[in-house]
């Protein structure tokens, strides 16, 4: 089916480990975003990429890293986990950056011990 | 500094019992206002995107309007099947999303 799909749905860890987040979409779209969400913020950008091999911060950038080698990935990995990072973790993707909806996922929910 | 503030945090409506929804902004060059639907445990589902005040979009029960600095959500004659977290966001000139932190509509039989 098309869509933007994530994986894993839950994934708990300890603080300290390495953890990717996976995210697919197959509208071949160009702009993949990922944001955070918490009790008392709203989303909150994290990385976005616009095209294969380009990426930038958003507003919360700091402890994430990305990579975007094809179009359709977008992996968001956590080098060294903290506490502070237990979320939920939402993909998106547009077909451009203005005057179109960004389209997300179902999630990540995220645990760190 | 851009700001998004929805109200109110929570609002509890009767079957058929109308009402609207807040979504405030302060934000320098305002390209877009987006309003997303989410339920529990999904991602946030696309509604309606206004440029323009002045501008209205509809659809089934939902409307959604826009001023200079706010933009409401009408729901007329509520069902249970609306109950959700509705969002609003507000695009800038730097082309990012920022989002209010949502009203959670509770719709009763």
């Amino acid at each position: 089916d098309a869509g933007i799909t994530q994986s894993p749905r839950y994934k708990i860890t300890e603080t300290g480990r390495q953890v990717t987040l996976m995210c697919h979409q197959t509208w071949s779209h160009s702009y993949m975003f990922w944001y955070r969400q918490d009790l008392g913020h709203g989303l909150r950008l994290i990385y976005y990429s616009a095209a294969a091999d380009i990426t930038d911060k958003g507003e919360v950038p700091d402890g994430y890293v990305v990579s975007r080698s094809k179009t359709e990935n977008f992996p968001l990995t956590l080098e060294s986990a903290t506490r502070s990072q237990t979320s939920v973790y939402f993909c998106a993707s547009s077909a451009t950056n203005t005057n179109q909806p960004q389209h997300f996922g179902d999630g990540t929910r995220l645990s760190i011990l | 500094e851009d700001q998004v503030t929805q109200s109110p945090e929570a609002l509890r409506l009767q079957e058929g019992e109308s009402s609207s929804l807040n979504c405030s902004y302060t934000v320098s060059g305002l390209r877009g206002l987006f309003w997303y639907r989410q339920d529990p445990g999904k991602g946030p589902e696309f509604l309606f995107t206004l440029y323009s005040a002045g501008e209205e979009k509809e659809k089934e029960r939902l409307k959604a309007t826009l001023t200079k600095k706010e933009s409401f959500l009408h729901i007329t004659a509520p069902k249970p099947e609306d109950s959700a977290t509705y969002l609003c966001a507000v695009q800038t000139g730097a082309n990012n999303l920022f989002f209010g932190t949502g009203t959670r509509l509770t719709v009763i039989p």
